[in-house]
């Protein structure tokens, strides 16, 4: 596979659930990042991790939980979540010091909250 | 203050003609990267064109090109011979010189529909 991929690509839960998204990238990065996308209002940037380390926090509640074991992969574990999270969750990668640092994104998470 | 203020909610275009997408942008950096991006409904962000601050030259990529006026802080993307492909939501995003690991910031997005 190539690029970045994410995983499932739509989740429906209920707020009492505990659930994970899942972030891959193929691309030799050393960042990553999560976004939420709501209906009508910008892009938010959640997290960003720089070489596994946690960089960036966007004031983020806790029912939001990252996890970076690796370069390649990212995880945002989800638990007692409400309606208002529902959103697109994207994640990006990109390689610090370039350049040029452009963010490579994958497809989203469709997320609903019941 | 919004640091990238895209004014255009909705844009339509025939097939083959040429668009502008609107962008202006807010820093008081000297260094710093301007990107656009499409989303079609897929969801899927797609890297479109790079600017950079220093470059003396607007940035060209196929039928893209972005329009660069530094002095005016604006970046607007132009797409040529439009397709049907096109349709898709269109996001501009500013990434200034001391952000750590290309932290950007994007607008509110401009929605263009290409019409047959």
């Amino acid at each position: 596979e190539t690029g970045v991929t994410q995983t499932p690509r739509h989740l429906v839960m209920g707020m009492t659930n505990k659930k994970s998204l899942k972030c891959e990238q193929h691309l030799g990065h050393n960042a990553m990042y999560w976004y939420k996308q709501s209906a009508k209002k910008p892009l938010e940037l959640m997290f960003v991790y720089n070489f596994k380390e946690q960089t960036e926090n966007n004031s983020v509640p806790s029912r939001f939980s990252p996890e970076c074991p690796n370069s390649s992969h990212l995880f945002l574990h989800l638990h007692t979540l409400q309606p208002e999270d529902s959103a697109l969750y994207l994640c990006a990668s990109s390689q610090p010091g370039l350049a040029i640092e452009t963010q490579y994104f994958g497809p989203g998470t469709r997320l609903l909250v019941l | 203050a919004q640091k990238i203020t895209q004014t255009q909610p909705g844009m339509f275009v025939q097939e083959k003609e040429a668009v502008t997408l609107d962008c202006t942008y807010d820093t008081s950096d000297q260094s710093y990267g301007l990107f656009w991006y499409k989303q079609p409904s897929s969801g899927e962000m797609i890297f479109l064109i790079y600017q950079g601050s220093y470059d003396e030259q607007n940035a060209t990529e196929g039928r893209y090109s972005l329009n660069f006026q530094k002095a005016r802080k604006s970046a607007n993307l132009v797409i040529s011979a439009s397709q049907l492909g096109d349709s898709a939501m269109y996001f501009c995003a500013m990434r200034e010189g001391n952000t750590n690991a290309g932290k950007s910031t994007f607008g509110d997005g401009t929605t263009l529909t290409v019409k047959p």
